[in-house]
């Protein structure tokens, strides 16, 4: 199916354990997003990703990683999540000067 | 880097009336205002956006106003009906630059 998918749908991990959130899309978009969504905050820039191999830094890029080794996937990595990473997490791409097309969600929970 | 602002926070309609969210952007270079909705438990959807060689634009009962002038664009929803309570979100981007800077959100409630 055409679209942008994010996996796990929810996730709980403990503190200190590294975990990936995945995002997928179909389009060939050349870019990529990971936001964090919290109360009050709205949406937080973590990374960005222009194409394949090629990513920066948003607002919020500590304890993060992300790659890009395909354009199609943008995968998310906390090295080692804490309780302030608790969120829910959105992908998103766009193919240029457009809207972003954002993808569900995963809501982790870090205990 | 670009700055936006929504207002108000939330905002409380009576079903059938109209609602209008504005949001004011600091960058005079920013070309392009998507708006997104998003409801409870899913991701963010674009429902409209304009570009700054346009002072208006509607789709339905929905429709986006931009004053360049004065920095800022609107959110109009007419006739509104329950299925339009949601958090809205309003963001800018300059030309040549694909990151959208966005505004914290509103959270519409359409009382039935």
């Amino acid at each position: 199916d055409a679209g942008i998918t994010q996996s796990p749908r929810y996730k709980i991990t403990e503190t200190g354990r590294q975990v990936t959130l995945m995002c997928h899309q179909t389009w060939s978009h050349s870019y990529m997003f990971w936001y964090r969504q919290d109360l009050g905050h709205g949406l937080r820039l973590i990374y960005y990703s222009a194409a394949a191999d090629i990513t920066d830094k948003g607002e919020v890029p500590d304890g993060y990683v992300v790659s890009r080794s395909k354009t199609e996937n943008f995968p998310l990595t906390l090295e080692s999540a804490t309780r302030s990473q608790t969120s829910v997490y959105f992908c998103a791409s766009t193919a240029g000067e457009n809207g972003y097309t954002f993808g569900s969600g995963t809501r982790l929970t870090v205990v | 880097g670009e700055n936006v602002e929504q207002h108000p926070s939330t905002l409380s309609v009576q079903e059938g009336d109209s609602a209008v969210i504005k949001c004011t952007y600091s960058d005079s270079a920013s070309n392009y205002f998507p708006w997104y909705k998003q409801e409870l438990g899913k991701g963010p959807q674009l429902i409209i956006d304009i570009r700054s060689n346009v002072g208006e634009k509607k789709d339905q009962r929905i429709a986006v106003t931009l004053n360049k002038t004065a920095k800022h664009f609107s959110l109009h929803i007419t006739e509104t009906q329950p299925e339009d309570s949601a958090v809205y979100f309003c963001a800018a981007s300059r030309r040549g630059n694909n990151r959208l800077a966005f505004g914290k959100g509103n959270q519409v409630v359409v009382i039935p």
